[in-house]
């Protein structure tokens, strides 16, 4: 399997930007996450998804960011307007069973807003 | 908000020290402990995934051990090696609450170990 995908490896983008995040999971694996690591903060957890179903969104910052799951093998996460504090690396995971198994990442989007 | 923490912040050694270092997570609504390394510029990768008091886990020279009834447990490096050096994140799953079903990640030690 080729892991977790995502897309893009990296952005760079001017503040007010719509910035989407794609990400792949692997084949099989019920649970993806979307989680973003900074500098302040250390990797935090934005939202997950259930079988293409937002389970729990109590981690995103704010209106701007949006997650979607249309599929078992594809989400997005949207960042619109996008503002300088948004710059991070973002990184998209999934799991067979949740947190009972190992979680395996993607090499994240590493987003930069100017 | 759940305190999963780890110390110390940073360790340095030297290569063939063992080293070990410490997660505390909350002793209530336990559902599993992982543990992570995450090398600069590359994904966590898994080391162990961990859901039973006393549990006890292997891997090469990495071990970790269990208590969920005082909520920690250690990682230990046997013989550390200059490849070992990056950060180790532990995470604990919450079964209950408003926590449930989150994976919620340490700040991670991070280790260096000289040549």
């Amino acid at each position: 399997d080729a892991g977790v995908i995502q897309s893009p490896r990296h952005e760079v983008t001017e503040m007010g930007q719509e910035v989407t995040l794609r990400c792949k999971p692997i084949s099989g694996h019920d649970y993806l996450f979307w989680y973003r690591q900074t500098m302040m903060r250390g990797l935090e957890l934005l939202i997950y998804f259930n079988n293409n179903v937002p389970i729990d969104d109590s981690g995103m910052p704010e209106d701007r960011f949006s997650a979607k799951m249309p599929n078992a093998s594809f989400s997005t996460l949207k960042i619109q307007p996008s503002e300088p504090r948004d710059s991070a690396v973002y990184f998209c995971a999934s799991s067979l069973r949740g947190g009972l198994t190992t979680i395996y990442f993607g090499e994240g989007s590493w987003l930069t807003v100017v | 908000i759940l305190n999963v923490e780890q110390s110390p912040q940073s360790l340095h050694v030297q290569e063939g020290d063992s080293t070990n270092f410490t997660c505390s997570f909350p002793s209530s609504n336990f559902y599993a402990l992982h543990w992570y390394r995450w090398e600069t510029a590359k994904s966590p990768e898994a080391l162990f995934v961990m859901t039973l008091n006393g549990d006890e886990k292997k891997k090469g020279r990495i071990s970790a051990t269990l208590n969920t009834k005082e909520g920690y447990s250690y990682l230990y490096i046997k013989g550390s090696q200059p490849e070992d050096s990056a950060t180790y994140l532990c995470a604990f799953f919450s079964a209950g609450g408003t926590s449930y079903g989150k994976l919620t990640f340490g700040q991670g030690t991070i280790l260096t170990v000289h040549p």
